[in-house]
């Protein structure tokens, strides 16, 4: 049972380059999730689909792009990285929205912008 | 802003000792309550979810809700090197889409 899948695992790009990191859930959840997380920051919601077709700003959305192409996929793009954006990636999905139920996590995308 | 918080630590527990966990959060429509397990360099594993007040348990863990004083709190009985860890705190209400974590504990329990 894979879970949830992050690809790639990890990624360096230059100041500019564009690049889109994907996940996909086999859970058959509806919600997904992007965060980033930073050495004393926690974890920080970039972007969340609540599900198909719907994608909801969080808390730290400028620079990034999302698209939820079917319900097991959810991929962020990088338009143009900048230095800021070196953090680990984290893919998370849950249940339905009232369900209650717990996110689970991919292994996250460790990406370093130079 | 819903806001979640968690002492920093590090929290520094002897080998066999009770590790305990603190967390408050500020939104009193909050449901559902969770706890996970960061090791370093991995990702956050669910280890604990509790909706009701009261005592859960689970193996060696135990969670604790009080939702009139807006606290959880996680105890970890018999505690190993294994559970040296970053421990999360995850809160979420019935109306909201978005779980709020807090900044976690730095667990470190020495053999």
């Amino acid at each position: 049972n894979a879970g949830v899948t992050q690809t790639p695992k990890f990624q360096v790009l230059k100041t500019g380059q564009s690049m889109t990191l994907q996940c996909a859930q086999d859970m058959n959840h509806n919600s997904m999730y992007w965060y980033r997380q930073d050495p004393g920051m926690g974890l920080r919601l970039i972007y969340y689909s609540a599900s198909e077709g719907t994608t909801d700003k969080g808390e730290v959305p400028n620079g990034y792009n999302v698209s939820r192409l079917n319900k097991r996929e959810f991929s962020l793009r990088l338009e143009s990285a900048a230095p800021s954006q070196t953090s680990v990636y984290f893919c998370a999905s849950s249940g339905n929205r009232a369900s209650g139920q717990p996110q689970h996590f991919g292994d996250g995308t460790r990406l370093s912008i130079l | 802003q819903k806001e979640v918080e968690q002492n920093s630590g590090p929290l520094s527990v002897p080998e066999g000792a009770i590790a305990s966990l603190n967390c408050t959060y500020s939104d009193r429509v909050s449901q559902s309550f969770f706890w996970y397990r960061q090791y370093s360099g991995k990702s956050p594993e669910l280890i604990m979810s509790i909706y009701s007040n009261g005592d859960k348990e689970d193996g060696r863990f135990t969670a604790q809700l009080n939702k009139a004083s807006q606290y959880v709190s996680l105890l970890i009985r018999d505690s190993q090197p294994s559970d040296s860890a970053t421990y999360l705190c995850a809160v979420k209400n019935e109306y909201g889409q978005n779980f709020v974590f807090g900044p976690g504990t730095r667990l470190s329990v020495l053999p």
